[in-house]
C-alpha cells in the first residue's frame, strides 16, 4: 500500500515536496518507485522513477527540476519540484513498478492534490 | 498530445462487447513494447488492468482482455456491467522519452 504525504497549496517559483510512505514490502528489496501527475491539460504523465539501489531516471522536460530520492529505514521515497508554475497543479501519484516483459505500474497511492497559487 | 492515441469515448449496452484502441509508434509499441490498461473510476487512483501479455492482476475479471498488433494495442471488455463505466488508459515504454507513456484515455459509458 502507497500513501502520499505533503503540502496542497504552494506559491509560484517555491519548491513542491511530496512523500510515498510504503507499507506491505520493504522498499530496499526490489522493484522501481516513482511519480505520476495527472491533470486536465497533460493526461497521466510519469514523471521519474527510483530504484531500490537508489538509481534515478527523469522525464527530461523535468530533469533540471525534479529530484528523487529514497529513506529505507522509513520505507518511503520523495519528490522534490524546483521551481514551480501553475502548470505544475496536478494530482500526484506514487507508484510501485513491476517487470513483466517489460515495466507497469502495479500499485498507486491515493493521490495527493496539488496547487500552486 | 499523448504519444498513445486512443478515442476519446466509447459506449455499450449491458451484456454488449466493447474495444478501446491505443495507437502507437515506432518508438513505443512498434518497438516492441508491451502495452498495459489501467481502469480509473471517477474520483479514484488508476488501476492496474491488464499487463504484459494478456495478463490480469488478482481480482480483475476475465471479461477484460488486451491485445496488440503492430503498432497498435486493444483492450477488449466482454459482459459490459454498469460498473464498468470509467475511463481507461494504456501505456507503454518509449525510446524517444527513455521513459513511460500514457494514452490520453478513453471514456467509457455504459448506456
Amino acid at each position: 500500500q502507497l500513501q502520499e504525504s505533503g503540502p496542497v497549496l504552494v506559491k509560484p517559483s517555491e519548491t513542491l515536496s511530496l512523500t510515498c510512505s510504503v507499507s506491505g514490502y520493504f522498499i530496499s528489496r526490489g522493484y522501481f518507485w516513482g511519480w505520476v501527475r495527472q491533470s486536465p491539460l497533460r493526461g497521466l504523465e510519469w514523471l521519474g522513477n527510483i530504484h531500490h539501489d537508489g538509481g534515478t531516471n527523469y522525464r527530461p522536460s523535468l530533469k533540471s527540476r525534479l529530484t528523487l530520492s529514497m529513506d529505507t529505514a522509513k520505507n518511503q521515497f520523495s519528490l522534490r519540484l524546483t521551481s514551480v508554475t501553475a502548470a505544475d497543479g496536478a494530482m500526484y501519484y506514487c507508484v510501485r513498478i513491476a517487470a513483466a516483459r517489460t515495466y507497469y505500474f502495479d500499485s498507486w497511492g491515493q493521490g495527493a492534490l496539488v496547487s500552486v497559487s | 498530445q499523448s504519444a498513445l492515441t486512443q478515442p476519446p469515448s466509447v459506449s455499450g449496452a449491458p451484456g454488449q462487447r466493447v474495444t478501446i484502441s491505443c495507437t502507437g509508434t515506432s518508438s513505443n509499441i512498434g518497438a516492441g513494447y508491451d502495452a498495459h490498461w489501467y481502469q480509473q473510476i471517477a474520483g479514484t487512483a488508476p488501476k492496474l488492468l491488464v499487463f504484459g501479455q494478456n495478463k490480469r492482476p488478482s481480482g480483475v475479471p476475465d471479461r477484460f482482455s488486451g491485445s496488440k498488433s503492430g503498432t497498435s494495442a486493444s483492450l477488449t471488455i466482454t459482459g459490459l456491467q454498469a460498473g464498468d463505466e470509467a475511463d481507461y488508459y494504456c501505456q507503454s515504454f518509449d525510446t524517444d522519452l527513455s521513459g513511460w507513456v500514457f494514452g490520453g484515455g478513453t471514456k467509457l459509458t455504459v448506456l
